[in-house]
């Protein structure tokens, strides 16, 4: 079945540092391809997403490129803030799955001052 | 436009007590997502309604949960009895078709002790 692979956390690194989540994905459709975050203590929110291959996906100074050969969809962001630490979730969703958002584990950002 | 409704926002009950989560969807939504969450991990689907018919419940734990959407709009999770390792937040989430436009509610977290 469909599946997404992170990047172990805790990463933790200094303001304005650059940042690389790496995400890979199984999936046997053309799925959309998503990432979430989870500040302390609140919902999920998506960040951005990309439906398509090549798709690039920015928000707020992130950005993930949908690589189709590779199959994956690492986030970046060229200079992080304090204000950025929280946890990101990379996630999947195709038509065989009925669109339901498939997550992974999840990865810790701690952006130390 | 109002988000994802969800009550109640926090519930502490003892193992092998029943408890009952609320979901309003977005109006017109006409699918609806719960997740359970467990500290530590990505977001886990529990069960898809499409209206109030169930798309896939099949990593329900059905001895000791259950849901239904009546009519189609409003949904209800129920576990009973519950197990020290329910303990999660639960997630509700609805979307208007295909691969677009997640809400997430704020989630309801559930202690069991």
């Amino acid at each position: 079945g469909d599946s997404v692979t992170q990047m172990e956390g805790p990463v933790t690194l200094s303001e304005e540092a650059f940042l690389t989540i790496n995400c890979t994905y199984t999936a046997t459709g053309y799925p959309s391809l998503f990432w979430y975050v989870q500040y302390p203590g609140e919902g999920l929110q998506l960040l951005l997403k990309a439906t398509k291959a090549d798709d690039k996906g920015s928000n707020k100074g992130f950005e993930a490129t949908y690589r189709k050969e590779t199959t994956s969809f690492h986030l970046e962001k060229g200079s992080v803030q304090v204000s950025d630490s929280a946890v990101y979730f990379c996630a999947l969703s195709d038509q065989g799955s009925g669109y339901a958002l498939n997550f992974g584990k999840g990865t810790s950002l701690l952006v130390t001052p | 436009e109002a988000g994802v409704a969800q009550s109640p926002r926090y519930k502490i009950i003892e193992k092998r007590q029943s408890v009952a989560f609320w979901c309003n969807p977005i109006s017109g939504h006409a699918t609806l997502y719960w997740y359970q969450q467990i500290l530590g991990q990505g977001p886990k689907l529990l069960i898809q309604f499409q209206n109030n018919g169930v798309v896939d419940d099949s990593q329900l734990p059905k001895d000791r949960f259950s849901a239904e959407r009546l009519k189609g709009v409003d949904s209800t999770l129920k576990i009973q009895p519950a197990k020290l390792e329910d303990s999660a937040v639960y997630l509700c989430a609805s979307s208007g078709g295909g691969a677009y436009g997640y809400t997430f509610g704020s989630g309801t977290r559930l202690t069991v002790v």
